[in-house]
């Protein structure tokens, strides 16, 4: 399989853990995007890499979160300290930056994360 | 900030219906992409519409880009089961991070 794959699936941690999602983008795609989902609502957008350059970040990304992608391949999600509020699935998705593909995406199967 | 309305909200249908589903913007895109997901899964890119009035067709469904790039419409004949999901428009004015609408849940009753 050759798409974007991310890692854990699910993920149940109690309030004040930290936790991490790893992602693992399209191999030849250099553009790298984590969103965020809750229930009823699509996709917001949280932050994006350019190979290991972190081009953009939402303000809804607080201090406790913090993404890298070291070597400008995977991609992992931190949160420190979670709370309630951060229980959401958390999406990533790449994309080729250059390609005339109308600046189209491709998403993983998302991570769930449920903070109890 | 660039918004994305998708109308209508919810849609519940009976089996071979035909329907339609709006996503409209103040701001003009680049381009725009449709999106079906399915629960606990990852949205799946369906089309991505780059030209003003432009129509592209994936089976029993049409996309219909706006003639000043604000606004696409999804349309979909003999609506089956399968059909059932979340769509989800996004969209951005170039080179930019996409954002997305709320999406449109759509039921198809057999």
């Amino acid at each position: 399989d050759t798409g974007v794959s991310q890692d854990p699936r699910h993920k149940i941690t109690k309030r004040g853990q930290n936790v991490t999602f790893r992602c693992d983008p399209i191999s030849e795609h250099n553009r790298l995007y984590w969103y965020r989902q809750t229930l009823g609502q699509g996709p917001e957008f949280l932050t994006y890499f350019q190979n290991e350059a972190q081009l953009e970040k939402s303000r809804l990304l607080s201090d406790r979160f913090s993404a890298e992608r070291p070597k400008g391949s995977f991609s992992t999600l931190e949160i420190q300290r979670t709370e309630q509020g951060d229980s959401a699935m958390y999406l990533c998705a790449s994309s080729l930056e250059g390609l005339y593909s109308g600046n189209t995406i491709y998403f993983g199967e998302g991570s769930w994360l449920t903070v109890v | 900030t660039q918004l994305l309305e998708q109308s209508p909200q919810f849609l519940s249908i009976q089996e071979g219906e035909n329907l339609t589903v709006y996503c409209n913007s103040s701001s003009v895109f680049s381009s725009l992409q449709w999106y079906r997901q399915e629960p606990g899964e990852g949205p799946v890119l369906l089309v991505t519409v780059v030209t003003g009035g432009e129509v592209k067709k994936l089976k029993r469904l049409t996309f219909q880009f706006g003639d000043a790039r604000k606004d696409s419409s999804l349309h979909i004949t003999a609506a089956q089961p399968g059909d059932t999901g979340l769509y989800l428009c996004a969209g951005g004015p170039g080179n930019t991070p996409l954002v997305f609408g709320k999406g449109t849940r759509l039921s198809v009753i057999a």
